[in-house]
């Protein structure tokens, strides 16, 4: 099935600092999506990309869907306490109604104060 | 608007014992789904629904029932539990297939013991 690779499984910042995510695929996807998921919760949508090429901001946030549709990136600027968790990314080959999320393993977040 | 409830929050069983977990949103969603959440695994699609009276199989099936006679509920019924199924099982809704991004509810944690 499938696949989508996210890597490395955590990652270790010190507050203010930037990050960035990858998100690759061996197939093409149409829309991409990232979440966010605090410890004892389930995962919340961040940011959808609907678009190659397309680049959206939430905040700190920033998503791109990529180019080749078989990848996508999240980075997180000036990271503060709060921005601790499970990043997931998330895509559709389709839109149809019967078409499903294919989830990445995610990578956890750790920032130190 | 209360979006997806999940009950219970915890749950210990004995192997062989059955149980349903209930899940129900408020939002008219035709799609729901059920994601299991294991350390290093990310999320895997149980099962999911397009519309009251469809289901179909996910990736990780077997053990687990589902049924959707209401557009509004969607349990999931573990028939004779097993330690193999100790895990958080995270149920999500959407309007289509996911491209416009699931609501999750909060888990359901489940031991087997």
């Amino acid at each position: 099935g499938q696949q989508l690779n996210q890597s490395p499984q955590s990652m270790f910042i010190q507050e203010g600092e930037d990050v960035s995510m990858n998100c690759t695929s061996s197939s093409i996807f149409n829309t991409w999506l990232w979440y966010k998921q605090e410890p004892g919760e389930g995962p919340v949508l961040l940011i959808a990309l609907y678009k190659a090429g397309e680049l959206t901001s939430n905040g700190r946030l920033t998503a791109q869907f990529g180019i080749t549709r078989k990848d996508s990136f999240l980075n997180i600027s000036a990271s503060i306490p709060s921005d601790v968790g499970i990043y997931f990314c998330a895509g559709q080959e389709d839109g149809g109604a019967n078409s499903k999320l294919t989830f990445g393993k995610g990578i956890t977040l750790s920032v130190r104060p | 608007n209360a979006g997806v409830t999940q009950t219970p929050k915890f749950q210990v069983l004995k192997t062989g014992q059955s149980m349903t977990l209930q899940c129900a949103q408020d939002m008219n969603h035709e799609y729901m789904s059920w994601y299991r959440q294991d350390p290093g695994m990310g999320l895997r699609l149980i099962h999911y629904s397009v519309g009251a009276g469809i289901t179909d199989q996910g990736e990780v099936p077997n053990g687990y029932n589902v049924s959707r006679s209401t557009t509004e509920d969607f349990p999931l019924r573990l028939l004779s539990a097993a330690p193999s199924q100790t895990s958080v099982y995270f149920c999500a809704s959407s309007y289509v297939g996911g491209g416009y991004g699931y609501t999750f509810g909060s888990g359901t944690r489940l031991t087997v013991v």
